[in-house]
């Protein structure tokens, strides 16, 4: 089982939808985690980060964590064209580096 | 730079050839990382520079591959007698700190096609 697992869709949802990505991983004493958006060709950007239980919010997006499961996920609210780009999900424990997931590819239709 | 730099933008090596790509992270930044991305799959990890030091190089997948960065600033992916499954894109990260909370900075990669 990969460290974190992802559908690599693709995810499609028309213009002004909500998005909603998912995450899963595996081991229990991962710290902080993190969504970067990939567009084709581009290197990946950072997004959003998360590291306690929760919500948190920032513009139209939406990281969730829940430890317990073990699963992180991202809403992406008013959907957009230009929100469509393969998202990918991240994890870091102390003292490593950044292991991402595949990815999941989201398509906007306008 | 403002950004991490990586060079050359795209490699074509010929099977069995050495090759050298070269990283300028942002200045200042202690730590740097190489990532490998296969078309349509996500970054995997390779190793890991803290200053000068390489603290971890458990993802390098082979012994033709070996990283170097000797003054804690620029490092070097050098791959030997290159194969075709070495074809990839290559990119590197650094961030100011060592936290495990530090964002990390991208390249735009060199793309590495081997044939």
């Amino acid at each position: 089982q990969k460290e974190v697992e992802q559908n690599s869709g693709p995810l499609s949802v028309p213009e002004g939808a909500i998005a909603s990505l998912n995450c899963t991983y595996s081991d229990r004493v991962s710290q902080s985690f993190f969504w970067y958006r990939q567009y084709s060709g581009k290197s990946p950007e950072l997004i959003m980060s998360i590291y306690s239980n929760g919500d948190k919010e920032d513009g139209r997006f939406t990281a969730q964590l829940n430890k317990a499961s073990q699963y992180v996920s991202l809403l992406i609210r008013d959907s957009q064209p230009s929100d469509s780009a393969t998202y990918l999900c991240a994890l870091r424990k102390a003292g490593t580096a950044l292991i991402f997931g595949k990815g999941t590819t989201l398509s906007v239709s306008s | 730079g403002a950004g991490v730099s990586q060079s050359p933008r795209y490699k074509v090596a010929k099977r069995g050839q050495d090759v050298a790509l070269r990283c300028d992270p942002i200045s200042g930044h202690v730590s740097l990382f190489w990532y490998q991305q296969a078309l349509g799959q996500g970054p995997e990890f390779l190793t890991y520079f803290q200053n000068e030091a390489q603290l971890d190089k458990s993802g390098l997948p082979s012994d033709r591959f070996f990283a170097e960065r000797p003054e804690g600033s620029v490092s070097t992916l050098k791959i030997q007698r290159t194969q075709q499954e070495d074809s990839a894109v290559y990119l590197c990260a650094s961030s100011l700190g060592s936290g495990g909370s530090e964002k990390l900075f991208f390249g735009s990669g060199t793309q590495l096609s081997v044939l």
